[in-house]
Order: C-alpha cells, then structure tokens, then sequence
C-alpha cells in the first residue's frame, strides 16, 4: 500500500518568514495530494490540493508543488502569520479514471508549525 | 448546513467494553471514512463507505465494525475495547463527482480505554 513520509515533525519560524514542508510518497499509482491544516481541538481542514497533472498549484500565501519522478510533493507558506500556527498534514491517494479517491487518504506523519510575533 | 457532527467528544472505556462512535452529515455526501490520529503517526483509515449499504476496510480495521444504512449516518461500533484503541477518531465525507475529493472531517471524538 501507499507510505507518506512528512518532514520536518516540528518547524518554528518568524513571522513574516517563509515555511516549507516536504512530503515523499512511494506509489506511483497516486495521483490526488491534499494538504489539511489542523487547529487544537479541530478536525483536518483541506487547505490546497493539487493532482498529477499539475507541477505548482497556488492561493494567494500557500503553493503546493509536486515532482512524480521523484515521488515528494511540497507546501510553501510565505509571509507567515500567527494564524497560521497549526498542525499540518500532506496526504496521497490514487483516483480513479473520474477522479474519486473514494474517501481514501494516506496521511503523513504531521508537522507542528509555530509561528511567532 | 452543521457539515460533519460526531457523538460524544469524550469517552472514557474500560477494556472488554463495547460502544459506538456516532458520524453523521447533512451536506448528502455519497463517500464517508473513519480514521484515528495517533501522535507521531498522522491519521489512519478504518472503514470507509462509497454509499448506504457499502463498506470496505482501510488500512487498521480490527476491532471495529461499520454499517451504513442511511447517506446520512456512518457509526463506528468498537466491540471489545482495548487500550490501543485509546486514539482520536474522526468521520470524514466527501462527495461523489468528478475531480471532487474534498473530505470534510468531524470535529473528532477523544476515546480512552482504560
């Protein structure tokens, strides 16, 4: 079955700063990744998405990139804000000739991301 | 719409002791799933079902059982807990439709066995 692999766990940066976090995957078959952004006590909220066909997806301070040779995939948050201080969570699955995962997710690990004033 | 709503938010279990994690959303999504979140290791699939009277397991089914007799309602029974099974679960539904695999999560029930 599919592996996520998600890194770095934990990242603390600066506001205003940058934030990148990395995601590598081993089934070739996959075709749909996700991004969630997770606050406490909440449940995963999709943020941006971007499927096989696409190399670089944005909205507005976040970008999705994604490299099927090498199999990783890429969130970049620019100017960060305090707001943006949550849990973070890439995902893969593979879709079918319509484009339906079926609701199947494979999750990466995590990434908890401080932002501080 | 209330999206995707969980019962309870808290439960505390002994071990050997069953119950039933309910799911429910009104947005008429065809796809549900149940995934637990443990820390370190992001979240895993249950069950999951393509519609009423449809289930399939995911990557970490046993010790739980799904049924889906309605679009609307997706339980998750446990049915002998085991401290393991100590976790956060979350629903998710997703609609049925070209390109659409946006899944909305619950806002997750916290489960512990003792």
């Amino acid at each position: 079955g599919e592996n996520v692999e998600q890194h770095p766990s934990t990242l603390s940066v600066q506001e205003g700063d940058s934030a990148v976090i990395k995601c590598t995957y081993s089934d070739s078959a996959s075709n749909y990744f996700p991004w969630y952004k997770q606050e406490l006590g909440k449940g995963p909220q999709l943020i941006i998405d971007i499927r096989s066909n696409v190399g670089e997806k944005k909205d507005q301070r976040i970008a999705v990139t994604l490299n099927k040779t090498a199999k990783h995939f890429s969130l970049h948050i620019t100017e960060t804000q305090p707001e943006d201080s949550a849990v973070y969570f890439c995902a893969a699955s593979s879709s079918n000739a319509g484009g339906t995962s079926y609701g199947k997710l494979t999750f990466g690990q995590g990434t908890i991301l401080t932002v501080h004033p | 719409n209330a999206g995707v709503t969980q019962t309870p938010k808290f439960q505390v279990l002994k071990t050997g002791q069953s119950m039933t994690l309910q799911c429910a959303q009104d947005m008429n999504h065809e796809y549900m799933s149940w995934y637990r979140q443990d820390p370190g290791m992001g979240l895993r699939l249950i069950h999951y079902s393509v519609g009423a009277g449809i289930t399939d397991q995911g990557e970490v089914p046993n010790g739980y059982n799904v049924s889906r007799s309605t679009t609307e309602d997706f339980p998750l029974r446990l049915l002998s807990a085991a401290p393991s099974q100590t976790s956060v679960y979350f629903c998710a539904s997703s609609y049925q439709g070209v390109r659409t695999d946006t899944q909305y999560f619950g806002p997750g029930t916290r489960l512990t066995v003792l």
